[in-house]
């Protein structure tokens, strides 16, 4: 079994929809949980970064951690076409520096 | 700011010919690099991270090496490369957490 869990999609939705991604984790020290976006052929871009669990929110994105599930999500509102990209989830141990644990990403399509 | 450097962005090798992958971070000191290796349809593979200047860790034992010759500079290099070493390569910087550059997509034919 993977340290991380993510479900490769691809996931197909409208544009204005909200976006549901996520992953599962089975290591309990996690503390520190990311998610990027990875356009075609491009470097992962950091999209939201958060500490240990609860929400946090930046303009549409929502990034959610529940520790006790080992569960985090990353909700999309009003979903636009260019949101179309690989979402990759990545967590670190609070003593593990910056040696990040990547989901394998789901890809999202948004439809015009 | 701070800004991460990696090129060339793409190349295409002959199996056996040597690589050289260059990446340079400015705007940040004595941070953290890393190598990572994503081939089609699978995750991010860390291949290289550094702490330090001539301070370099391995992660995967392969036909590859790193260098780090300035505090930001990150190098990447074979010697003879294989089919296998195909991939998109992605330099990174770290803190608190990673950020990447724009990636090389080498191609060994």
């Amino acid at each position: 079994q993977k340290e991380v869990e993510q479900d490769p999609g691809p996931l197909s939705v409208p544009e204005g929809a909200i976006v549901s991604l996520n992953c599962t984790y089975s290591n309990s020290a996690f503390q520190y949980f990311m998610w990027y976006r990875q356009y075609s052929r491009k470097g992962p871009e950091l999209l939201m970064y958060t500490y240990s669990s609860g929400n946090k929110e930046d303009g549409r994105f929502t990034a959610q951690v529940d520790k006790s599930s080992k569960y985090i999500s990353l909700f999309i509102r009003d979903s636009q076409p260019s949101d179309s990209a690989t979402y990759l989830c990545a967590m670190s141990a609070a003593n593990a520096g910056n040696m990040l644990t990547f989901g394998g990403g789901t890809r999202l399509m948004v439809k015009p | 700011s701070q800004t991460i450097h990696q090129w060339p962005a793409t190349l295409v090798q002959p199996v056996g010919s040597p690589l050289s992958l260059e990446c340079t971070v400015e705007g940040t000191s004595n941070p953290n690099l890393y190598w990572y290796r994503q081939a089609a349809g699978r995750g991010l593979q860390l291949l290289f991270y550094s702490v330090g200047i001539g301070q370099i860790s391995s992660e995967v034992p392969q036909n590859l090496s790193a260098s780090r010759p300035q505090d930001r500079q990150f190098i990447l290099s074979s010697k003879k490369l294989l089919l296998s070493d195909s991939g998109f390569y992605l330099c990174a910087w770290g803190r608190n957490t990673i950020y990447f550059g724009e990636g090389s997509w080498l191609t060994v034919v």
